[in-house]
């Protein structure tokens, strides 16, 4: 297995701009994350998804903000309009069911809103 | 409100073993403890977990007190590539499923 698969690795916007961030779990996985990293907070989880269907979206910091699965082999984190506060590292995880099971981390998306 | 204790860093020189410590006095009898590091530039990457019995794996070995109330990450040989942010993370049973939530970790520095 690839693993999981996150892109792009780097974009750079503007302020007001839309962004789309993709991510491709490992396949049979029920689990689908998102994690937001930054010096100043760390990491952040910020939403999950349990069989493509949203399960707790408190992380996420406010309504610019929004994550969708449209199936099991797909996810999109989408910033509407991007801040240069959203610059970031995202990264995307996902796991089996169960507490014991590990969660497998892609690359990360380096995010730079100027 | 903060579930993990972990210090900040932790210096090691090649070869030699790191204790890595985590105290995580909330956890109740069915919360695990797992390990994740990160390497600079890269996600975090599974290390280890455990229940309640000491467990090894061919990255590390992870000591439970007792108790329950503290861990300790150990790595048996430190090498250059060990140099990373280690996060002890406990799964809360009550939670929430799947809230993995990390905290500061330590940044574990190795020197030739």
């Amino acid at each position: 297995d690839a693993g999981v698969i996150q892109s792009p690795r780097h974009e750079v916007t503007e302020m007001g701009q839309e962004v789309t961030l993709r991510c491709k779990p490992i396949s049979g996985h029920d689990y689908l994350f998102w994690y937001r990293q930054t010096m100043m907070r760390g990491l952040e989880l910020l939403i999950y998804f349990n069989n493509n269907v949203p399960i707790d979206d408190s992380g996420m910091p406010e309504d610019r903000f929004s994550a969708k699965m449209p199936n099991a082999s797909f996810s999109t984190l989408k910033i509407q309009p991007s801040e240069p506060r959203d610059s970031a590292v995202y990264f995307c995880a996902s796991s089996k069911q169960g507490l014991n099971e590990k969660l497998f981390f892609g690359s990360g998306t380096q995010l730079s809103v100027l | 409100d903060a579930k993990t204790t972990q210090p900040n860093s932790m210096e090691s020189n090649e070869e030699e073993p790191v204790h890595l410590p985590c105290n995580h006095s909330t956890i109740s009898g069915t919360d695990y403890i797992h390990w994740y590091r990160q390497l600079p530039s890269q996600g975090p990457e599974y290390v280890i977990h455990g229940l309640t019995s000491n467990v090894n794996n061919r990255m590390a070995s992870l000591a439970i007190a007792e108790d329950r109330k503290s861990s300790t990450l150990i790595l048996h040989r430190a090498t250059l590539r060990d140099a990373a942010v280690y996060y002890c993370i406990p799964r809360f049973s009550t939670d929430s499923w799947g809230k993995l939530q990390f905290g500061a970790g330590t940044q574990v520095v190795v020197t030739p």
